[in-house]
Formats: structure tokens, C-alpha cells, sequence
């Protein structure tokens, strides 16, 4: 089975802090997301990457970046964290075979700025 | 953007019973996709139909696609206290990217 591993559960820090929220997935999938959910507004793409140091800009970009420099993690960083990023943040993997293929997900990390 | 919208937001049944999900989409697909999320946890993937298939079965899931009127079902028969659980659709049209709806809420009563 995919595993795909979020750092941490929950987190809580504070306004203007920079962040780091830290996803590994251990199938060598080519493709990984970001999301943030909230209620009422369902799944929002972030940003996502189809390759090592490659990435791309999801619905919701701004405010945050990514980073890409293995093939098994993929990190998200709110750069100086404000209190509308408190969310639900989830990370996805897929393979690189088209867009046939699910997305596997890790539990979220669920984030409060203070 | 939202693509897929789901309805009921809620639905709320007795065990044993039957319960459907509705997902609506505005623009031309490649598949779509349902997920459930139980409280606090993840989204894991339950099925996938294509753009030229029009029903699918898994187990107790019975999934329906019209790409005439932009919408899809989910069928959850013979329901039980574990699929208590929110339900998204994901639609993709290519890129690898899905676009999810805000979820249906099911609660299944003992």
C-alpha cells in the first residue's frame, strides 16, 4: 500500500513565523500535491510538482512555496505565516501514468496560527 | 475554482439503508473520481469511471456518469455505521490535476 507520511498532526505557531510542513511518500510517485481544506470551500489546490525541483502553481499560490529536492518529499513553507492560513492541510502522491491514476493522501496537518 | 459540486451537502440515514450522492460538473472531463474522509483523517480514493464509461461497480459502490447532463452518482447500498463519512467527487481533465467538490456529510444511524 501507498504510504504517504505528513509530519506532523497538528501544529500551532505564530504570525509572521516561517513554516515548513514536511510530506514523504515512500512509492516513488512522479507526481505530489498540496491542499488546504476548509469548511464549506472543500479541497483547494496549493501548488503540485510532476518531477524533482519542478513545480507548479495550484488555485491558491500566494502566500505560500514549495520545494521539491527528492523524489519522495515534498515540502510546503508559508513564508511568513499569517492567522488566514490556520487549516487543514493535506498532501497528495500519484504515478506518472496520465490522469487515470488516484491520488493517495496522507491524515493533514491540521495548522493554527496564532 | 470548484468544478464538481456535490449534493446533499448533508444526508443523514438508518443502517441498512440505501444512500446516493450526486456530483455535478461544469466543463468536459477526462474521469472523475469519489473519495471519503472520515473525521480527521485523509482522503482515501474509493473509484474512478471514465469519461466513456457509464456505470461502475465496487462492492457495496455503484457509480453513474451522464457526460450529457455533467453529473455522476454514488450508491452506498446496504449501508453501515463505518460509511459515516464525508464524500467528495474529483474531477480531472488532464495534467494529473483534480478538481474536488465541497463534499456530501453522510451519517449513517444505528
Amino acid at each position: 500500500d501507498v504510504k504517504v507520511t505528513q509530519s506532523s498532526r497538528y501544529l500551532v505557531k505564530r504570525t509572521g513565523e516561517k513554516v515548513f510542513l514536511e510530506c514523504v511518500q515512500d512509492m516513488d510517485h512522479e507526481n505530489m500535491f498540496w491542499y488546504r481544506q476548509d469548511p464549506g470551500l472543500g479541497l483547494r489546490l496549493i501548488y503540485f510538482s510532476y518531477d524533482v525541483k519542478m513545480k507548479e502553481k495550484g488555485d491558491i499560490p500566494e502566500g505560500y512555496s514549495v520545494s521539491r529536492e527528492k523524489k519522495e518529499r515534498f515540502s510546503l513553507i508559508l513564508e511568513s505565516a499569517s492567522t488566514n492560513q490556520t487549516s487543514m492541510y493535506l498532501c497528495a502522491s500519484s504515478s506518472d501514468t496520465g490522469d487515470k491514476q488516484p491520488q493517495h493522501f496522507g491524515d493533514g496537518t491540521r495548522l493554527s496560527i496564532l | 475554482s470548484q468544478q464538481g459540486e456535490e449534493d446533499p451537502q448533508a444526508l443523514s440515514i438508518q443502517e441498512g439503508e440505501n444512500a446516493t450522492m450526486n456530483c455535478s460538473y461544469k466543463t468536459s472531463i477526462n474521469n472523475l473520481q469519489w473519495y471519503r474522509q472520515n473525521s480527521g483523517r485523509g482522503l482515501v480514493h474509493l473509484i474512478l469511471i471514465r469519461s466513456n464509461e457509464r456505470e461502475k461497480h465496487s462492492g457495496r459502490l455503484r457509480v453513474t456518469l451522464d457526460t450529457s447532463k455533467k453529473s455522476s452518482s454514488l450508491l452506498i447500498t446496504a449501508s453501515r455505521a463505518a460509511d459515516t463519512a464525508s464524500y467528495f467527487c474529483a474531477t480531472s481533465q488532464g495534467a494529473q490535476k483534480l478538481v474536488f467538490g465541497q463534499g456530501t456529510r453522510l451519517t449513517i444511524n444505528p
